[in-house]
């Protein structure tokens, strides 16, 4: 089985442009999800997708984050512009659903983005 | 959302059994409890998942008390590759999506 795909793994950009980071989750699941890890930090949750539709995006700041994901299947996050304390590791998880309990998230490996 | 307290960090020896204890006080009655693994520079990965009492797999087992309001991860004979940090997380997705959060997990340090 397939895992998380991500790209790209790494990013280097200036303060105030814009990137975009791309995740095909695991065929099949409908649950994704897009984490910001900083440095010596756990994952915290941007936003997560049921499908193509948002479930929960408290904690994505608007001002300047977007995402997307087209037909359920893969996702865009976007950040512009960007600001340095937006530096980290950027994390795609999928799931399934349909138990009862928790579904075991699987992780992509990540995209590092440094902001200059 | 259940909030997780964990110690920072923890040493090990090589070839001992550690034991990582998570607090969660304000559990709810439909949430799990869900260890995760995270080496540098790779996304987390599931290492094992319980409501109550004991469950054990090839790589971990979990402690559960009856009141739920703590869980304990051991990990038997740890070994270098054991270095790493340890996420718990207590949540459901009974509502029709998951809630859980990460919090900033256990680093443990096996010492050969």
């Amino acid at each position: 089985e397939a895992g998380v795909a991500q790209s790209p793994r790494y990013k280097i950009i200036e303060k105030r442009q814009s990137v975009a980071f791309w995740c095909n989750p695991i065929s099949g699941h409908a649950t994704l999800y897009w984490y910001q890890q900083i440095l010596g930090q756990g994952p915290k949750l941007l936003i997560q997708f049921q499908n193509n539709g948002v479930v929960d995006d408290s904690q994505l700041p608007k001002d300047r984050f977007s995402a997307e994901r087209l037909k359920g299947v893969d996702s865009t996050l976007k950040i512009q512009p960007a600001k340095l304390e937006d530096s980290a590791v950027y994390l795609c998880a999928s799931s399934s659903t349909g138990r009862g309990g928790y579904n075991e998230q699987f992780f992509g490996p990540g995209t590092r983005l440094t902001v200059l | 959302l259940a909030k997780t307290t964990q110690p920072i960090s923890m040493d090990s020896y090589e070839g001992q059994e550690v034991n990582i204890t998570c607090s969660h006080n304000n559990i709810a009655t439909n949430d799990y409890i869900t260890w995760y693994q995270q080496f540098p520079s790779q996304g987390p990965r599931f290492i094992i998942q319980g409501y109550k009492t004991k469950v054990t797999n090839e790589v971990a087992s979990l402690f559960i008390p009856a009141d739920r309001k703590s869980s304990t991860l051991s990990l038997p004979r740890v070994s270098l590759s054991d270095t790493a940090v340890y996420y718990c997380l207590v949540g459901d997705d009974s509502g029709g999506y998951q809630k859980v959060t990460f919090g900033t997990g256990t680093k443990l340090q096996v010492i050969p």
